[in-house]
């Protein structure tokens, strides 16, 4: 049962553009969103949250954005760079440490 | 560099062997979590220990298990090994709580 859901596996975006990733998920008591970025051979890592108090965060180039009545949230990147190709993950936390990962979408900024 | 180690980087056994990966957590972190991250899919939460005490357990099977020891570096224990556990495997820190994970670089299983 994938709580967590992303179902574009792939986005394709020219530099400059916005890059939008989505995210739905099916856990009402899930309190707190992430969004890791993962190139390979690495990691994930942590690229910005929020909590489910809020509806919006905002750092830099990046916003997530969180609609908590459509069980969903999106990833803003302005403006889009050929650096930022990589595998963005969305998680989400329910009251405890742990994450529970969507399987991840694959952007490609071109020039 | 996250500042968590992960060793070794890649791991090729047969079916049927038991391997040891080991973690070593960012300076100050109290907490070390371990997922699996099959072909195409995301990572699964195994198990979580807080301060050498287990904290959440995941989906981890019972021939799987783990360990933090009191210098909190973490070892993940895979015996009885089958092709599915062919995986990435990652480790990663935190304070605790609210802060986010940090991520080691991950071992590459591979089992044949």
């Amino acid at each position: 049962d994938q709580q967590v859901k992303q179902n574009s596996p792939s986005l394709s975006v020219q530099e400059g553009r916005i890059s939008i990733l989505n995210c739905d998920y099916t856990n009402s008591m899930f309190d707190y969103f992430l969004w890791y970025k993962k190139y390979p051979a690495e990691g994930p890592t942590f690229l910005i949250s929020i909590s489910s108090i809020k509806d919006k965060n905002e750092d830099g180039r990046f916003t997530v954005f969180l609609n908590k009545s459509a069980k969903h949230l999106s990833l803003h990147i302005v403006p889009s760079q050929p650096g930022d190709s990589a595998v963005y993950f969305c998680a989400a936390k329910e009251n405890t440490d742990k994450l529970i990962f969507g399987t991840g979408t694959r952007l490609q900024v071109f020039p | 560099d996250s500042g968590v180690t992960q060793t070794p980087k890649h791991l090729i056994t047969a079916t049927g062997q038991r391997v040891t990966l080991r973690c070593s957590p960012r300076s100050g972190d109290l907490s070390v979590y371990w997922y699996q991250q099959s072909l195409d899919q995301g990572l699964q939460f195994l198990i979580q220990y807080y301060n050498g005490e287990e904290r959440a357990k995941g989906n981890i099977l019972e021939r799987f298990s783990a360990q933090q020891f009191p210098d909190l570096h973490s070892e993940l224990n895979l015996s009885s090994l089958e092709l599915g556990d062919s995986a990435l495997y990652f480790c990663a820190s935190s304070l605790g709580g609210d802060f986010e994970q940090f991520f080691g670089p991950g071992t590459r299983l591979t089992v044949l």
